[in-house]
């Protein structure tokens, strides 16, 4: 069965500071992969998604970043984090075909 | 620009009772409009979905409707429970391997 791998669970980070998120998944190849943002009572917002290795498609211009550099590791980053980056990241991924969205159990950023 | 709007942003219910949320869209190239439940520090998890071509699916107390001329879609929960407090989002797709979720209800049911 597919599982997916989201780390650290929570993270306390001081403004400026930089950020690397990581999210692997096992049980499937070649999935699409995710990263959405979930702020306080808020709704989910895409960051970004990969349909493939090195592929990356940015959905709203930011102060973060994403990679793919293995077929099922997704990276969130930022150089130098702010205030407004607080928030609960989640990391996704769809098999091929219907579209089912499955998401890790996320990462709760606050940026102080 | 939210493509799918949801509605009431929160509610409240005695157990038993049936909350509603609702959902619209303008896109009429969505072909696919799933649910998620949310528990407070969980990521969502697929709960129902359906397609255009049929206008209710039922999977145990949940329930889509769907109204394909109005463009609309709703959620209801039968006989609900304390267990199904937590947060819902509709969402909608093309088959582009995204998809677009709405604000989220925050569902609490009293005891």
């Amino acid at each position: 069965s597919q599982t997916i791998h989201q780390w650290p669970a929570t993270l306390v980070q001081p403004v400026g500071s930089p950020l690397s998120l990581e999210c692997t998944v096992e049980g499937t190849s070649n999935p699409n992969l995710y990263w959405y943002r979930q702020a306080a009572g808020r709704g989910l917002q895409l960051l970004f998604y990969s349909v493939g290795i090195g592929q990356i498609s940015s959905e709203v211009p930011q102060n973060l970043s994403a990679s793919r550099p293995q077929d099922r590791q997704f990276i969130l980053s930022s150089k130098k984090l702010l205030l407004s980056d607080s928030g609960f990241y989640l990391c996704a991924w769809m098999g091929r075909g219907p579209e089912k969205l499955f998401f890790g159990s996320g990462t709760q950023l606050s940026v102080l | 620009q939210q493509q799918v709007k949801q509605s009431p942003q929160s509610l409240i219910v005695q157990k038993g009772g049936i909350p509603i949320i609702n959902c619209a869209y303008e896109n009429t190239a969505f072909d696919y409009f799933p649910w998620y439940q949310q528990f407070p520090g969980k990521g969502p998890a697929l709960l129902i979905a359906i397609r255009p071509d049929v206008s209710e699916k039922k999977e145990g107390r949940f329930t889509i409707s769907f109204n394909k001329s109005a463009k609309q879609f709703s959620l209801h929960i039968m006989d609900s429970q304390p267990g199904d407090s937590a947060t819902y989002f509709c969402a909608a797709s093309k088959n582009d391997y995204k998809l677009s979720f709405g604000a989220g209800t925050t569902v609490t049911v009293r005891a």
